[in-house]
């Protein structure tokens, strides 16, 4: 079935430093793969996506890239700031034509200190 | 254009009460899915929506429920409750089934704490 995991958390950096959020999945055909981000007392906003392999999505200075090969989708971004601070979610959609239900890994906390 | 709106965003029920959810998508969307969030199970699937039928349903028991309306508002009921169906419960619309892999839009949630 299709699945996702993701680096456990929480993650403390210290601003401006460099951030990566391992994330690996499992599934069957060519799934799109997405990071939601979700800040205190918030519901999920978008983060960036890519629908296929060698997509690199970006947005906010984050960046990730689909490897097929790796099956990863890890995420990258150069200088946090303490506003990056909140929980991210990795997750897939099996496929365009597939039900709409998307799966999502545990979250990864990450803190950033001023 | 206004986002997703969940309403209340926090509600307190006794076990064995039921509860009715709220949620209405972003104009145009007519697609609305609704996830449970708990910080044991993570962000789990309810059901999805569209034009007031629904396409698709997680595992969950018999106790949840929901409905679209013909403006493509959503709401969700649960029955019976009980202490573990304490959590945030997440509308998302999109523009029509399928539609997931362009990514959902959330609301910001209905806090749900079951006494």
């Amino acid at each position: 079935g299709n699945s996702v995991t993701q680096m456990e958390g929480p993650v403390t950096l210290s601003e401006e430093a460099f951030l990566t959020i391992n994330c690996t999945y499992t599934a069957t055909g060519y799934p799109s793969l997405f990071w939601y981000v979700q800040y205190p007392g918030e519901g999920l906003q978008l983060l960036l996506k890519a629908t296929k392999a060698d997509d690199k999505g970006s947005n906010k200075g984050f960046e990730a890239t689909y490897r097929k090969e790796t099956t990863s989708f890890h995420l990258e971004k150069g200088s946090v700031q303490v506003s990056d601070s909140a929980v991210y979610f990795c997750a897939l959609a099996p496929g365009y034509s597939s039900a709409s239900k998307i799966i999502f890994g545990s979250g990864t906390r990450l803190s950033i200190r001023p | 254009k206004a986002g997703v709106t969940q309403t209340p965003r926090y509600l307190i029920k006794t076990r064995g009460q039921q509860v009715t959810l709220s949620c209405s998508p972003i104009s145009g969307h007519r697609s609305v899915s609704w996830y449970q969030q708990t910080p044991g199970q993570g962000l789990q699937f309810l059901f999805e929506y569209f034009s007031e039928t629904q396409r698709n349903k997680g595992n969950f028991p018999g106790r949840f429920s929901g409905r679209q309306f013909s403006n493509s508002r959503s709401e969700m009921n649960v029955s019976t409750l009980e202490l573990g169906d304490s959590a945030l419960y997440l509308c998302a619309s999109s523009l029509a089934p399928g539609q997931g892999g362009y990514g959902y839009t959330f609301g910001s949630g209905t806090r749900l704490t079951v006494v």
